[in-house]
């Protein structure tokens, strides 16, 4: 099991500002980093699964990239909306996954 | 198509007991993965079967156990059951090792 860190931990954002928010984790035996979003009372949703130094992968306005060089990890919210509010969870790992506490973030309309 | 579905949403119960917590993978896959969610951090590994196999185990004592069904079903187990684990137990299929799809998680509580 990694030692995963995220930051911060939660971040309130105005409806149509951008943010972004990061996971750190060791660089050594790198495998994939997952990122999930978890909106309360409902599962975890997979946003990303990154395999490549330098990765960039992009849904609708959230996008990532990926250092596992240096071990971290960006994801972006791109004119955030009410609906982004949820927790976003990192997670580095093969099939056991190494999840951070998360960073959770409230869209304020 | 169903996603991961898991029995049941919700169950108290009392330090001594025996649980058993159940998940039905999204069809196709074979892989199924247990974790453990307590307030303030995110989700820890338990186990992962794959093709009935317990392939991975986290850091869980031996109170915790499974097992995956023919049909790639799977129950988590939790004997003697101590206020500590109390938490929120999610499950994810995945068709191997990679993308992994969460279920919605039973809520235990241990009084």
């Amino acid at each position: 099991i990694l030692n995963v860190e995220q930051s911060p931990q939660s971040l309130h954002v105005q409806e149509g500002d951008s943010t972004n928010f990061t996971c750190s984790f060791p660089s050594s035996n790198f495998y994939a980093l997952h990122w999930y979003r978890w909106e309360t009372a409902k599962s975890p949703e997979a946003l990303f699964v990154m395999t490549l130094n330098g990765d960039e992968k992009k849904k609708g306005r959230i996008s990532a990239t990926l250092n596992t060089k240096e071990g971290y990890s960006y994801l972006y919210i791109k004119g955030s909306q009410p609906e982004d509010s949820a927790t976003y969870l990192c997670a580095p790992g093969d099939y056991k996954l190494s999840f951070g506490a998360g960073t959770t973030v409230t869209v304020r309309a | 198509d169903a996603g991961v579905t898991q029995s049941p949403t919700h169950l108290i119960k009392t330090r001594g007991q025996h649980v058993t917590l159940r998940c039905s993978p999204i069809s196709g896959h074979k892989s199924v993965s247990w974790y453990q969610q307590v307030l303030g951090q995110g989700p820890q590994f338990i186990f992962q079967y794959y093709e009935k196999e317990e392939r991975g185990r986290g850091n869980f004592p031996d109170r915790f156990s499974a097992r995956q069904f023919p049909n790639y079903s799977s129950e988590l187990n939790v004997n003697a059951l101590l206020l500590g684990d109390s938490a929120l137990y999610l499950c994810a299929s995945s068709l191997d090792t990679s993308e992994q799809f969460f279920g919605p998680g039973t809520r235990l509580t241990v009084l």
